[in-house]
């Protein structure tokens, strides 16, 4: 039984460029958690969504930033315009609904440089 | 805001137990206490939770206070493998997954 799966697990963009990262969450979650990491710091949630709906995106940037959790597919994470900042370690994870367990299935994490 | 408070770093012998602790003193009646773990560049890895009883699996026991405000992770046999950022989260159910994660307690196991 696959754990989530992450891809790319590091990518590279210059400014100005866009990053897409996907999330194929655990066979039979339908919920999907994105968390950054940024250097030396701890994880900060930035959007949760299920299946075509985004429920929660109080921790994403207003600007650049989008998510989604299409029908078919993997969730994707796209970064427009990325910049330095947007460095990170981002973390998708999932459940297969609320607090059935207590365990969120973390990824192994998609890692952004933007030169 | 950070709604829990751990040591930054503690250091543990090889086989000894392993006791980390937090404090949550501020924590909700419909407040779980939940314990993840990183290790080193890979993703959290979810060890034990509970609300108000004590809870033991085949990682760990979970000591909570009777005021509920601190708890006790305790790693029975800490081995290499246990070196890790320890995170104590609390959340309620209806923000379940929106986790807030403090700097976490940086253990080491030294053999």
């Amino acid at each position: 039984n696959a754990g989530v799966m992450q891809n790319p697990r590091h990518l590279v963009r210059r400014r100005g460029q866009e990053a897409r990262l996907r999330c194929s969450p655990m066979k039979g979650h339908s919920h999907v958690y994105w968390y950054r990491q940024l250097p030396e710091e701890g994880l900060k949630f930035m959007v949760y969504l299920q299946k075509e709906n985004i429920i929660d995106e109080s921790g994403m940037p207003k600007e650049r930033f989008s998510a989604e959790f299409p029908k078919e597919g993997p969730s994707i994470l796209r970064i427009q315009q990325v910049v330095r900042g947007d460095s990170a370690a981002y973390f998708c994870a999932s459940s297969f609904g609320l607090a059935v367990t207590g365990e969120l299935f973390f990824g192994e994490g998609s890692r952004l440089t933007v030169l | 805001d950070a709604k829990t408070t751990q040591p930054t770093s503690m250091d543990c012998a090889e086989g000894r137990a392993a006791n980390l602790p937090c404090n949550h003193s501020t924590i909700s009646g419909n407040e779980y206490v939940y314990w993840y773990r990183q290790i080193h560049s890979q993703g959290p890895q979810y060890i034990i939770h509970g609300l108000k009883n004590n809870e033991t699996n085949e990682m760990a026991s979970l000591i909570i206070t009777e005021d509920r405000k601190s708890s006790t992770l305790i790693l029975p046999h800490a081995t290499l493998r246990d070196t890790a950022v320890y995170y104590c989260i609390v959340s309620a159910t209806d923000s379940w997954g929106k986790f807030q994660f403090g700097a976490g307690t940086q253990v080491v196991v030294t053999p």
